[in-house]
């Protein structure tokens, strides 16, 4: 079965590092999302991705974050300079097309900033 | 803009019981869909049940149904012979451009 996969699992960074986080959506899928849940809280909503470009961000998605489709498999999220609050897990999502298609999650990557 | 409200934080319940887990939402669509998602102390999102707001019909995944009232825009989920494996977190989401998930509801099966 077709799955999203993220790597790394687990990183550990220090703050006012860079860090990117990756992810390989599932492969006729169109729309791509990254998510952050900072633990035991609520699922967030950071940017949607879509036909190459950002199609919509939240709040939370600045300046500091950026999103690439680098080689048309590969989706990842760039934090230029990570913060201690920007310790939480991330999600990264994709949706073949249209409001009825399921979200395939990937596992996440917990990002822990010292 | 969408937003969806799980008005208990946490719940319990006992082995083999039913349990039933509320979500109201609100939305300016007509057709629209539903989903309740799972996420087990692993972290992973699992998705457990989708309703399509144009059918009358409530969706049935096995132990898992709905109660869904459109009218009311509420979209509540019943665990029915309730195991232990179904101690999870559970996020009502409503898709529309982007998923928008509730807060969460932490349930917790005893033995």
């Amino acid at each position: 079965e077709p799955e999203v996969t993220q790597t790394p699992s687990h990183q550990v960074t220090q703050m006012g590092q860079e860090v990117i986080l990756r992810c390989v959506p599932i492969s006729n899928h169109l729309y791509f999302y990254w998510y952050r849940q900072i633990l035991g809280q609520k699922v967030e909503f950071l940017v949607s991705f879509y036909n190459n470009e950002i199609s919509e961000k939240s709040e939370i998605f600045d300046d500091q974050f950026s999103v690439e489709r680098p080689d048309g498999s590969n989706f990842t999220l760039k934090i230029r300079s990570t913060k201690l609050e920007d310790s939480a897990m991330y999600f990264c999502a994709s949706r073949q097309t249209g409001d009825d298609a399921e979200a395939f999650f990937g596992q996440g990557t917990r990002l822990t900033v010292v | 803009a969408q937003t969806v409200t799980q008005s208990q934080p946490e719940m319990s319940v006992q082995e083999a019981e039913t349990v039933t887990l509320s979500c109201t939402y609100d939305t300016s669509e007509s057709n629209y869909y539903l989903f309740w998602y799972k996420q087990p102390p692993s972290r992973q999102m699992i998705l457990v049940i989708r309703q399509e707001a144009y059918k009358q019909q409530n969706a049935t995944e096995n132990r898992f149904s709905v109660n869904f009232q459109k009218a009311a825009k509420s979209f509540s989920l019943k665990i029915s012979d309730s195991q232990l494996g179904d101690t999870a977190m559970y996020f009502c989401a409503s898709p529309g451009q982007n998923f928008v998930f509730g807060p969460g509801t932490r349930l917790s099966v005893l033995p």
